[in-house]
């Protein structure tokens, strides 16, 4: 049973232009969540995370939207560059609360590419 | 500063055989995580050392796995025996502290095993 899920396995958008990456949850237990990028043959690399106190978070280009009602999360790259051409996982963990767990449960990543 | 580092990169071995993954975190780093992923599948929570305390084991699939973290620096990954269905790529992560605190967690750049 998926608790994390990113439906788009591929998004494809023209430079300069605006990237949407979406993930939906399961678990309401989730108060963190984190977006990874990765390149081939490279470990995932941290992007940008939010907790759920937040409905927004934002850093440089890349900005995290949380909608808790809707259990859902979005990453938003403006202007999209052909280096940000990778897979993007997103990621959550129940573990804010004293005793939550450290563990992050990911989802299956979406391949963007940013075409010149 | 050196990153996480993995040993091996790529591994191929029989069904049956054993396999020992290494993982040198980030110096200093405490939290320690193993991670896998299976061909097309999301990554998976394995397991987190604090130090040389395995805090949260509950994602090891079975007793085939046995992780160890022996003086709380270097981790190992054992496989023993082999399996199919282990074939995928093992991820290593370190942290300085819980990430929660805003501390980044560090992936390597996985070791993949291939199990014929």
């Amino acid at each position: 049973d998926q608790q994390v899920k990113q439906n788009s396995p591929s998004l494809s958008v023209q430079e300069g232009r605006i990237s949407i990456l979406n993930c939906d949850y399961t678990n309401s237990m989730f108060d963190y969540f984190l977006w990874y990028k990765k390149y081939p043959a490279e470990g995932p690399t941290f992007l940008i995370s939010i907790s759920s106190i937040k409905d927004k978070n934002e850093d440089g280009r890349f900005t995290v939207f949380l909608n808790k009602s809707a259990k859902h999360l979005s990453l938003h790259i403006v202007p999209s560059q052909p280096g940000d051409s990778a897979v993007y996982f997103c990621a959550a963990s129940d573990g804010l609360d004293q005793g939550g767990s450290e563990k992050l449960v990911f989802g299956k990543g979406t391949k963007l590419t940013v075409n010149p | 500063e050196a990153g996480v580092t993995q040993f091996p990169s790529h591994s191929v071995i029989e069904k049956g055989q054993t396999v020992t993954l290494r993982c040198d975190p980030i110096s200093g780093h405490d939290n320690l995580y193993w991670y896998r992923r299976v061909m097309g599948k999301e990554i998976k929570f394995l397991l987190h050392f604090v130090k040389e305390s395995k805090q949260d084991e509950s994602g090891m699939p079975n007793n085939r796995f046995l992780a160890e973290r022996t003086g709380g620096t270097y981790s190992t990954l054992k496989v023993q025996p082999a399996e199919l269905e282990d074939s995928g790529v093992y991820f290593c992560a370190s942290s300085q502290d819980s990430y929660h605190s805003g501390n980044t967690i560090y992936f390597g750049e996985g070791s993949w095993l291939t199990v014929v």
